[in-house]
């Protein structure tokens, strides 16, 4: 297997502006999933897409918004940043039923 | 809604000695999957051992162990013969198995676990 990898590994932007977080998943690997992990803190579920399409969503504002494509990539974007965005963006994949899910190593935000 | 409590921060450990790790959860659901995941420096989780709820027998996988208490919703990590590479975050997590958007996982705030040689 050859993992989940995300892109960018780190990244800065001013508070008000948008950003668009990446990830590839593994082949077959149809259920794609976003936490957000501030420091010091566990992840919290942002949403899911199973298919390219949204099947559910956490206690986040609709600023966070994803796309899932067929090519088992997948996107976050966060519009009109706020400080309180900074955190490691967490993107996990896995196939359906009950398998596990994989986890990349995360995206470093940085809201200044 | 499902909450994962891990009531210590931190933890350390002789190197070649045991430690455990507690986790206590809530839920109204008697169909779900517990995991213990470990986060080292390099960020990404890796996911140690997993228990699903209707089997009765503790998962085990080489030097991980849990002890899973379903009446009192315990759900606890112990580490054998732990090792420098051991050392970690690490985070309890629940996961419905009802489908759907209950397949997220809920997670714990984390246990930063040293291994002191």
């Amino acid at each position: 297997e050859t993992g989940v990898t995300q892109s960018p590994t780190h990244l800065i932007k001013t508070r008000g502006q948008q950003v668009t977080l990446r990830c590839s998943s593994q082949s077959g690997h149809n259920t794609v999933s976003w936490y957000q992990q501030a420091l010091g803190q566990g992840p919290q579920f942002i949403f899911q897409y199973y298919r390219e399409e949204e099947n559910g969503r956490g206690n986040f504002p609709p600023r966070f918004s994803g796309l899932q494509f067929p090519n088992y990539s997948s996107e976050l974007n966060v519009n009109a940043l706020e400080l309180d965005d900074s955190a490691l963006y967490l993107c996990a994949s896995r196939r359906g039923g009950n398998y596990g899910y994989t986890f990349g190593s995360g995206t470093r935000l940085t809201v200044v | 809604a499902q909450t994962v409590t891990q009531s210590q921060p931190e933890m350390s450990v002789q190197e070649a000695e045991t430690v455990t790790l507690s986790c206590t959860y809530d839920t109204s659901e008697s169909d779900y999957y517990l995991f213990w995941y470990k986060q080292p420096p390099s960020r990404q989780m890796i996911l140690v051992i997993r228990q699903e709820a209707y089997k009765q027998q503790n998962a085990t996988e080489n030097r991980f162990s849990v002890n899973f208490q379903k009446a009192a919703k315990s759900f606890s990590l112990k580490i054998s013969d732990s090792q420098l590479g051991d050392a970690a975050m690490y985070f309890c997590a629940y996961r419905s198995n009802s489908g759907g958007s209950n397949y997220k996982l809920t997670f714990g705030k984390g246990t930063l676990l040293t291994v002191n040689p």
